[in-house]
């Protein structure tokens, strides 16, 4: 079936360094995706999202890229912080009623 | 509070137990989702309600799962007969709209353990 994936399970960045955190996706028809980032015994937190009709977007520290062409998102974090490290979780809208679907997610770990 | 509230925070109980789960949405979010994270994996969709629509209960993995959401607010998701590998953790979130072009702010989840 269609799923949305990530290349990277774990991403080790230095504090200070941009990261930058793929997914591909499959779903031709998905039209909304978001970043969600998830600390150890939290929720997923909603940080950035984006529609099909953009292909960049930018929010506090965070840029969100979308490649309709070759179906592929990614997640741009300036100046990597420590409290940044989390699992971060990319998700599509694959239907008109909001059902989400998540890859399996990329842990971040911020070395000082 | 202003967040998605669910409880307990944690759960445990024997196999063949009943549970049941709260989730409180944010007030006035009219679409309320239902999702399972098994350990080190990422959600995975459970059932979905939108205003007084009937749910969409297309993921929920058998019939011993089953939610209901009172007067558009809150919810509540049931197990029965619970098994081993109903562990896990259970988020509930949810959104202004329903038509999937708003972001779901999620609950911190209850995890539920079957002895």
């Amino acid at each position: 079936g269609e799923s949305v994936g990530l290349h990277l399970p774990t991403l080790s960045v230095q504090e200070g360094d941009n990261s930058i955190i793929n997914c591909a996706y499959s779903n031709s028809a998905s039209d909304y995706f978001i970043w969600y980032k998830q600390e150890s015994g939290k929720g997923p937190q909603f940080i950035i999202d984006i529609r099909s009709n953009m292909d960049k977007r930018q929010g506090q520290r965070v840029t969100v890229l979308l490649n309709k062409t070759v179906k592929h998102l990614s997640l741009q974090i300036a100046a990597t912080q420590p409290g940044d490290s989390a699992v971060y979780f990319c998700a599509e809208n694959f239907d008109s009623w909001g059902k989400l679907q998540f890859g399996a997610g990329t842990q971040v770990v911020v070395t000082p | 509070g202003a967040g998605v509230s669910q409880s307990p925070s944690n759960k445990v109980t024997e196999k063949g137990k009943d549970v049941e789960l709260r989730c409180d949405p944010i007030s006035g979010h009219t679409a309320l989702y239902w999702y399972r994270q098994s350990l080190g994996q990422g959600l995975e969709f459970l059932i979905y309600f939108q205003g007084n629509s009937a749910p969409d209960k297309s993921g929920l993995p058998s019939d011993r799962f089953s939610a209901e959401r009172t007067g558009g607010s809150v919810s509540t998701l049931t197990i029965q007969r619970t098994q081993q590998e109903d562990s896990a953790v259970y988020l509930c979130a949810s959104s202004n709209e329903g038509r999937g072009l708003s972001p779901q702010h999620f609950g911190d989840g209850t995890r539920l353990s079957i002895l």
